[in-house]
């Protein structure tokens, strides 16, 4: 199914903690998929990709993981930081469909 | 390099009226979306297109209209400004099955 217009879970972290955040992702024929990150007022950006040939790709910080048998995503930030604190969205795509799709969202708030 | 530029930033509309937001894309991409976003909600597809010429409806097309006369060039169309579409626009661009770029939004409010 598409994303349909949802009020954001929140996620509530403690500084220099590691943070979780889960995305179901909808249609198993997605092959590529990007995690977001949008600050407030601002536009969403690109954070880490990962395609579905893999199930863990690391970047600095933070670690994508891709579980196909279930159609789930995380996102996983190492040793969070007041900086880190926006909304997370994770996307899908395809070459068989030509839209991205995105998740729900999740609210990160880092506590100091 | 200045990647997606959306214009206005700001408008404010009253109810009936018509207006265009712009979006420009310096990328060559091939993908170009249209998304609203309404306050602690998600990014909803209101219309995209995969080229030069074409569109097509995403999610929530009701209310507008686009068109892709240049390939660096996505408009979104209201013709007839409702309060519910009082929200923040915004576009981004991709290659095919790749990272998409957005622009730093349109705020509307329409009265």
């Amino acid at each position: 199914g598409e994303s349909v217009g949802l009020h954001l879970p929140t996620l509530s972290v403690q500084e220099g903690d590691n943070s979780i955040i889960n995305c179901a992702y909808s249609n198993s024929a997605s092959d590529y998929f990007i995690w977001y990150k949008q600050e407030s007022g601002k536009g969403p950006q690109f954070i880490i990709d990962i395609r579905s040939n893999m199930d863990k790709r690391q970047g600095q910080r933070v670690t994508v993981l891709l579980n196909k048998t279930v159609k789930h995503l995380s996102l996983q930030i190492a040793a969070t930081q007041p900086g880190d604190s926006a909304v997370y969205f994770c996307a899908e795509s395809s070459l068989a469909y030509d839209k991205v799709i995105f998740g729900p969202g999740t609210s990160l708030s880092v506590i100091p | 390099n200045a990647g997606v530029t959306q214009t206005p930033k700001f408008r404010v509309l009253k109810t009936g009226q018509s207006m265009t937001l712009l979006c420009a894309q310096d990328m060559n991409h091939e993908y170009m979306y249209w998304y609203r976003q309404d306050p602690g909600m998600g990014l909803r597809l209101i219309h995209y297109s995969v080229g030069e010429g074409t569109t097509a409806k995403g999610e929530v097309p009701d209310g507008y209209n686009v068109s892709r006369l240049k390939k660096q060039n996505f408009l979104l169309g209201l013709e007839s400004a409702a309060p519910s579409q009082t929200s923040v626009y915004f576009c981004a661009s991709s290659r095919a099955e790749s990272v998409a770029f957005f622009g730093q939004g349109t705020r509307l409010t329409v009265v």
